[in-house]
């Protein structure tokens, strides 16, 4: 029974520049949260995605954007990258928004 | 606003003995509380999630408590083991709706031989 998986495990991106990063929600869940999680920091909520819609969104600006798709999987694009933006990027799921959530091993990006 | 703090000083034990680690909110008390253990380069791994209306729980050798007079909950791993070494975070639901959590920056323990 796969986890939740997340690509790339590590990405290099300098300063203005876009990214994607992908998510494949556990087996059997159809519900997709994103967080930012910078060195030293508990994770911060980004947004959730259910039914393919965003449904509650933390307190990120709008060049944090996501989609989530028919097979439940997800992606979280980020605009015009910041040095702020370097972090561990962590993708969870869950069961209609039940808990407790799934977490994946995230994505290390970091910004030049 | 919702605040969860957690002691950012890392807790270093002797192996074998108990570890405690506290977790405290901020305003109204949460319908839950969670604890995750996650490792470096690792996600969060869910450990134990503890209700409002639950004053312990426990699951092997952990043991998570609920005051919500203080405001607080404890994590306690007994018997400690150096496999135990990580950082802890807890985790708050957002009041609000949906299942947004609100984590704090965790506790790292280190269990020495």
């Amino acid at each position: 029974d796969a986890g939740v998986t997340q690509s790339p495990t590590h990405l290099i991106k300098t300063r203005g520049q876009q990214v994607t990063l992908r998510c494949s929600p556990k087996s059997g869940h159809d519900t997709v949260s994103w967080y930012q999680q910078a060195l030293g920091q508990g994770p911060q909520f980004i947004f959730q995605y259910y039914e393919e819609e965003e449904r509650q969104r933390g307190n990120f600006p709008d060049r944090f954007s996501g989609h989530q798709f028919p097979n439940y999987s997800s992606e979280l694009n980020v605009n015009a990258l910041l040095l702020g933006d370097s972090a561990l990027y962590l993708c969870a799921s869950s069961l209609r928004g039940a808990q407790p959530q799934h977490f994946g091993d995230g994505t290390r990006l970091s910004i030049l | 606003s919702q605040k969860i703090e957690q002691n950012s000083e890392a807790l270093n034990i002797q192996e074998g003995k108990t570890a405690t680690l506290t977790c405290n909110y901020t305003n109204y008390s949460p319908a839950y509380l969670q604890w995750y253990r996650q490792d470096p380069g690792r996600g969060p791994v869910f450990l134990l999630l503890i209700r409002e209306n639950e004053k312990e729980k426990r699951k092997e050798r952990l043991k998570v408590t609920f005051d919500t007079t203080l405001k607080q909950s404890l994590f306690h791993i007994t018997a400690s083991q150096p496999a135990d070494s990580a950082t802890y975070l807890c985790a708050r639901r957002f009041s609000g709706g949906y299942n947004k959590l609100i984590f704090g920056a965790g506790t790292r323990l280190a269990v020495h031989p």
